[in-house]
């Protein structure tokens, strides 16, 4: 079955310190893995795709085929990344790009 | 960038009539939009793809009958919920992909339905 899980429903850190956000897949092939994020009163968007290797507002990702994970991570959280943050695969040459996204996980960036 | 707009924001009904709500791309268009729903501290479920000019493809225990929708420009899909009731109540989310640009979707700031 495909499946997705971000096993932390709350993360909370203190302002400086590094912040990982888990997200471990079960998918059939080789998927595309995303990272979408929702601020506050804000809709969802889209925050990097393992893909593109990039870097976007200091947070990476990873793609781990090995331990099927994509995990999210930032060596210096701060207060602004506070928001709720959900791990999305895709299957890889789907042109309808359909998304199934894991539980979220709300970070919070204490001062 | 690109830009997805929801008509209405927020909308209340009573129990029992339909209510349809609309997702525009206004700066693409979109052969493909999607429309999640998403509850109270929940994560978004993906309800049904919708298909400019074909029938939407439903996400298994989505009743196609109680979610209408029209995909009938590039530019702009319709969900309707029809004979509505109280445990349709949600936050309906649209979003749109632009297979043309960054193979990206781009998501609606949401409708809050209210059936009372």
């Amino acid at each position: 079955a495909q499946r997705v899980t971000q096993p932390e429903k709350l993360l909370s850190v203190f302002k400086g310190a590094p912040v990982e956000l888990k997200c471990n897949y079960s998918y059939s092939g080789s998927p595309e893995l995303f990272w979408y994020v929702q601020y506050s009163r804000q809709r969802l968007q889209l925050l990097l795709r393992h893909i593109s290797r990039e870097s976007i507002k200091g947070f990476t990702a990873d793609l781990n085929k090995g331990e099927t994970s994509f995990h999210l991570k930032k060596p210096f959280a701060q207060e602004e990344d506070s928001a709720m943050y959900y791990c999305a695969p895709r299957r890889r040459g789907s042109t309808l790009g359909r998304l199934y996204f894991g539980r979220g996980t709300q970070l919070t960036v204490w001062p | 960038g690109a830009v997805v707009s929801q008509h209405p924001s927020r909308v209340i009904c009573k129990s029992g009539t339909s209510v349809k709500i609309e997702c525009r791309s206004l700066d693409f268009q979109a052969t493909t939009m999607f429309w999640y729903r998403q509850f109270p501290k929940q994560s978004l479920m993906l309800m049904a793809t919708s298909n400019e000019g074909s029938k939407a493809t439903y996400e298994q225990g989505v009743e196609k009958d109680k979610f209408l929708i029209n995909h009938a420009s590039l530019t702009l899909s319709t969900l309707t919920v029809t004979s509505a009731h109280p445990e349709d109540s949600s936050f309906y989310i649209c979003s749109a992909h632009d297979a043309g640009g960054a193979d990206e979707q781009y998501f609606g700031p949401g409708t809050r339905l209210t059936v009372t």
